[in-house]
């Protein structure tokens, strides 16, 4: 069935450096959505991507949706270690949204 | 006000046991979902309710049986425990199916010893 891949697994960054998710499907999306897990908590919905080459910004986070469709990417400028956390993308089957594998960032002071 | 609640929090048993988890959302949402969670945090989707209907029953051992007795409830039941059980399980809900915005539950912890 429809996946989408997410990489990397996982991330470990200074504080103050970038980050950057990358999430690819084998199959053109209606859309993506981007969720966020805190330690111990449970995903909460970011952002949902749905035209072509869209770009969106919340902050310090930007997210892109690819041209195609078939890949998006999540990227934060300077990390804070309040942005500690899985990040899931996440694109749409037929009567559910699949999640991708998640990449945990984790952020030293 | 919780908008999609889970209980118990947390969940401790032995093997061989019967556990039921519930889930309650006051968001009007017409479909619910229970996703599992193991150490790596990979979300796995069991099964999914919409307006009480059964629409996702993914590949899920039958000792796991999911009811819903209205649009606003969603419990799982699972019967004769196993070590492998032990997992994060999220109750979600949305509105409407597809491409919806998911809001989770906190989840329950589950530990079978």
């Amino acid at each position: 069935g429809q996946q989408v891949m997410q990489i990397p697994q996982y991330q470990h960054v200074q504080e103050g450096e970038d980050f950057t998710t990358y999430c690819n499907s084998s199959t053109t999306l209606s859309n993506i959505q981007w969720y966020k897990q805190r330690p111990g908590g449970h995903p909460v919905f970011l952002i949902q991507l749905v035209k072509s080459g869209e770009v969106k910004k919340q902050k310090r986070l930007t997210f892109q949706f690819g041209e195609a469709k078939k890949n998006s990417s999540l990227h934060i400028t300077a990390t804070q270690t309040t942005d500690v956390g899985t990040y899931f993308c996440a694109g749409p089957r037929n009567n559910d949204m699949r999640f991708g594998a998640g990449t945990r960032l984790t952020v030293k002071p | 006000d919780t908008a999609v609640s889970q209980t118990p929090k947390y969940l401790v048993t032995q093997m061989g046991n019967d556990k039921s988890i519930k889930c309650e959302q006051n968001l009007g949402h017409d479909t619910m979902y229970w996703y599992k969670q193991d150490s790596k945090k990979f979300l796995k989707i069991m099964f999914s309710y919409n307006n009480k209907e059964l629409i996702i029953n993914e590949t899920v051992p039958n000792r796991f049986s999911p009811k819903s007795p209205d649009k606003a409830h969603l419990n799982l039941h699972i019967n004769s425990l196993e070590l492998g059980d032990s997992a994060v399980y999220f109750c979600a809900s949305s509105q409407g199916r597809g491409w919806t915005v998911y809001t989770f539950g906190s989840g329950t912890r589950l530990t079978v010893v």
